[in-house]
């Protein structure tokens, strides 16, 4: 089945605690993205990858890290979490920039 | 402005037609699209209209674009309960570095 898998579905972690969440694609496609959704926020770009080894920043990029060493993997990368980025995040993929995106089920995470 | 305006909230007696509306701001945007988000679940894309189009129909869904008033909409004919969910309009924008934005998200509650 085509899909994005995202993990973990849910993380509580404390304020500081480096933490990586996982998002991988089975589709091949290129085009690679992060998001954050808030309440009253929608969705906004975290960070964005075209390619293997080609990342860019989206809106919201400060805290956060990615990487993009396979085209099927890119993981967003929390140095240093704080309760600020206490949301819950979306990884998508696409065939190319267009959109078209197929989107992964979510993680919910906490800051304390 | 640079963002996609969609109401919050919409409420739709069951077997009515729903109709979802969505403002955007690039003329030269040239892929609109509407994603549908169930609780608990990543956004799943809906489908899309070209800008050289007026108006796309699939099944029960009709989406309909005025590229003079940069007005989408899109329209759920015998809305049923399976059709609660929120409903993001999104633009694809040259102008900002073929990015996609997404509207705030318009929640659907379906009334007995």
């Amino acid at each position: 089945e085509a899909q994005v898998t995202q993990n973990p579905r849910y993380l509580i972690t404390v304020t500081g605690k480096k933490l990586t969440v996982t998002c991988s694609q089975n589709m091949n496609h290129e085009y690679m993205s992060w998001y954050r959704q808030d309440p009253g926020l929608g969705l906004r770009q975290i960070y964005y990858s075209m390619n293997v080894e080609v990342t860019d920043k989206g809106d919201v990029p400060e805290g956060y890290k990615v990487s993009r060493k396979e085209k099927r993997n890119f993981p967003l990368i929390l140095e240093s979490p704080s309760p600020n980025q206490t949301s819950l995040y979306f990884c998508a993929s696409s065939p190319g920039s267009l959109g078209g995106y197929t989107f992964g089920s979510g993680t919910r995470l906490t800051v304390v | 402005g640079e963002d996609v305006e969609q109401s919050l909230f919409l409420s739709v007696r069951e077997g009515d037609s729903s109709v979802i509306n969505c403002t955007y701001t690039d003329s030269s945007s040239t892929y609109l699209y509407w994603y549908k988000q169930e609780p608990g679940a990543g956004l799943q894309l809906l489908t899309y209209i070209f800008s050289n189009m007026d108006m796309k129909q699939d099944q029960r869904l009709t989406v309909l674009l005025n590229k003079k008033d940069k007005h989408l909409s899109l329209r759920i004919a015998d809305t049923q309960t399976g059709d609660s969910a929120i409903y993001f309009c999104a633009e694809f924008q040259l102008s900002r570095d073929d990015k996609i934005i997404f509207g705030k998200g318009t929640r659907l509650h379906i009334l007995p």
